[in-house]
């Protein structure tokens, strides 16, 4: 099992669509996980920390499964701006973290 | 808003050269990364660094590897001898230890380093 496990998509949906990604990982050490967006050529930029309770940004909201090792992140109402890919980040020591491929998200007009 | 800054953001060299790449982590962060991507591939976790030492490294950070503080605003990765397959883009991030969430990395624009 690859250690944090994305579908590479892409997902294409219309705007205003409500999307969902899910990422599974391997280490069940794991303590830390998070959500990036990337944009095609630029750096990783935090969309946002994925707490144990599920937490929620706006149009944004991120869930953890312990038990079945996933995450998942619900965008609501999609805008052209959100297309990106979606990277799934989990932690596996202290200070050393794994990417997922990442999950390319097209909103189409 | 403070900001990662890396230079150059292209660096193209030889094979068999050393390159060093440049980073100013946000000025109260404590904890600095590199990372790369291999174009059209994922970000791979190469080291962490914390009070002067490496926290953690991967199975890439080889011997050809090394990182510094040299001072109080620069982070950098050398690379001794530069092989083709090292060509990608590389990231520096930084964390602020003081947050609440320590671990919550910001990123810097990326140098991409391409050799020849």
């Amino acid at each position: 099992r690859k250690e944090v496990e994305q579908d590479p998509g892409p997902f294409n949906v219309p705007e205003g669509a409500t999307v969902a990604f899910n990422c599974t990982y391997s280490n069940s050490a794991s303590q830390s996980f998070f959500w990036y967006r990337q944009d095609c050529r630029k750096e990783p930029k935090l969309l946002m920390s994925v707490y144990s309770s599920g937490n929620e940004d706006g149009r944004f909201t991120a869930q953890l499964n312990r038990a079945s090792q996933y995450i998942s992140l619900l965008i609501r109402d999609s805008t052209l701006s959100d297309s990106a890919t979606y990277l799934c980040v989990v932690s596996a020591g202290t200070y050393k973290y794994i990417f997922g491929t990442g999950t390319r998200l097209k909103v189409l007009a | 808003e403070p900001e990662v800054t890396q230079t150059p953001s292209h660096q193209v060299t030889q094979m068999g050269q050393e390159v060093i790449l440049r980073c100013v982590p946000i000025s109260n962060h404590l904890y600095f990364y590199w990372y790369r991507q291999i174009l059209g591939q994922k970000v791979e976790f190469l080291v962490s660094f914390y009070n002067n030492e490496i926290s953690e490294k991967s199975e890439i950070f080889d011997d050809q590897f090394s990182v510094e503080r040299p001072d109080g605003s620069n982070f950098t990765l050398k690379i001794r001898s530069t092989k083709l397959e090292d060509s990608a883009m590389y990231f520096c991030a930084s964390s602020d230890v003081s947050s609440g969430r320590s671990d919550t990395q910001y990123f810097g624009p990326g140098t991409r380093l391409t050799v020849l």
